[in-house]
């Protein structure tokens, strides 16, 4: 059982670029989310989806769109990066919006 | 507004006991969340409080006042593996996470 895969493990980016950063869950949790992880700070939310075909804007959203077409898949797309989303980002899931997150390994993102 | 402290960093001893204070104000509250973080790797569950008191598990244990809006995680005969960051995180009324910055602990042999 894999849990949560996020891919790619790294990259760098040139500013201005389009990227997609990919998640995927086999728990068959309803609920999923994107944080970005910047030291010294705290995990801030981006988006959430709490079931398949809706999502929703966190604490971070400019910048960042995602869509959650089916249970397992929730990408975040950075339409045009700009050096501010150089981040560690992490995706997460739980089974109900009141259970336990359960993290993927994240993406450490440059954006130069 | 919603926020979340803990200490920046701590250090103790191998085999020693270490208490990770965390206060807390969320709009609503449903409880609090500790997790681990080791560097490099991604947050792992740890404890989940949501009533008064104190919740033990193995050598890590979690207590939680809500009248005081504090928690804190206490950890038993501390390992050199135990270094890792502990994330401390609120559940706000929509039932998001509030997360603080992360006390960082560092074990001395």
């Amino acid at each position: 059982i894999a849990g949560i895969t996020q891919a790619p493990t790294s990259q760098i980016l040139a500013a201005g670029r389009r990227m997609t950063l990919r998640c995927t869950q086999d728990m068959r949790h309803n609920a999923m989310y994107w944080y970005r992880q910047d030291l010294g700070l705290g995990l801030r939310l981006i988006h959430y989806s709490n079931t398949a075909g809706t999502t929703g804007k966190g604490e971070v959203p400019d910048g960042y769109s995602v869509s959650r077409a089916n249970t397992d898949d929730f990408p975040l797309t950075l339409a045009s990066a700009v050096p501010s989303q150089t981040s560690v980002y992490f995706c997460a899931s739980s089974d109900k919006v009141t259970d336990t997150q359960y993290f993927g390994p994240g993406t450490r993102l440059t954006v130069l | 507004g919603q926020n979340i402290d803990q200490p920046t960093e701590m250090t103790a001893t191998e085999g020693a006991i270490v208490q990770i204070n965390c206060t807390y104000q969320t709009s609503g509250f449903n409880g609090l969340f500790w997790y681990q973080q080791h560097a490099g790797e991604a947050p792992t569950f740890l404890s989940y409080n949501v009533l008064d008191g104190l919740e033990e598990k193995g050598r890590f244990s979690s207590f939680l006042s809500r009248s005081k809006g504090y928690s804190y995680l206490l950890l038993k005969e501390l390992q050199m593996k135990d270094s890792a960051s502990y994330l401390c995180a609120g559940v706000d009324s929509n039932y998001q996470l509030i997360w603080g910055a992360g006390t960082k602990l560092i074990i001395k042999p």
